[in-house]
């Protein structure tokens, strides 16, 4: 069964202090990893997409990597607008859906 | 662009009440789908469409009706509204041949 799980569930951050977000899964004919951003009463916001094992991208503080298994979030050294929750999402070209994690929720202290 | 628009952006059912939640977009793209978020749950897949007048179940569609007559408009039916569909509706969509979907605002839907 496909599935995406994110960790932590919630991370406490003071300004400036780097961190990692995960996203393991096990999907069957992936395409594309995507990674989104989510304020409180606002839909999901588009970050990044990858692709290949190896791939990274960056923007601004975050910069996404894919492995085999799994996908990190790296946030170097956040600053309070940073806070959100951030949803991982796998697209199973098996099933033609995209399948979503449960989101990190992120908090940064000024 | 307006992007990807939902109404009402409120919503509160008494069980057994029917409704439709509203999506429309102006892309011009072919897929357009309809997500809950639960807490803890995630985002899960109701229903989706890859084009006008073609619509398949996701995950979790029971209760729930939708028909895509326009590529712009993609309504989803509530038939008879029960406590454990309160949750949070998105409408996504996206181009043919990419998988980065946009988002609508949500529509928060509390039924009593």
């Amino acid at each position: 069964e496909d599935q995406v799980t994110q960790s932590p569930e919630a991370l406490r951050l003071q300004e400036g202090e780097s961190s990692s977000l995960n996203c393991s899964y096990t999907v069957s004919g992936l395409r594309g990893l995507f990674w989104y951003r989510q304020d409180p009463g606002k839909g999901p916001e588009f970050l990044f997409t990858l692709y290949s094992a190896g791939e990274e991208k960056e923007k601004e503080r975050l910069k996404a990597t894919l492995t085999k298994k799994e996908s990190f979030l790296h946030i170097t050294a956040p600053k309070p607008e940073d806070s959100a929750t951030y949803l991982c999402a796998c697209f199973s070209s098996n099933t033609g859906k995209l399948i979503f994690g449960q989101g990190t929720t992120l908090q940064v202290k000024p | 662009n307006a992007g990807v628009t939902q109404t009402p952006k409120f919503q509160v059912l008494k069980t057994g009440q029917s409704m439709t939640l509203q999506c429309a977009q102006d892309m011009n793209h072919e897929y357009m789908s309809w997500y809950r978020q639960d807490p803890g749950m995630g985002l899960r897949l109701i229903h989706y469409s890859v084009g006008a007048g073609i619509t398949d179940q996701g995950e979790v569609p029971n209760g729930y009706n939708v028909s895509r007559s326009t590529t712009e408009d993609f309504p989803l039916r509530l038939l008879s509204a029960a406590p454990s569909q309160t949750s949070v509706y998105f409408c996504a969509s996206s181009a043919y041949g990419s998988n980065e979907q946009f988002f609508g605002p949500g529509t928060r839907l509390t039924v009593l």
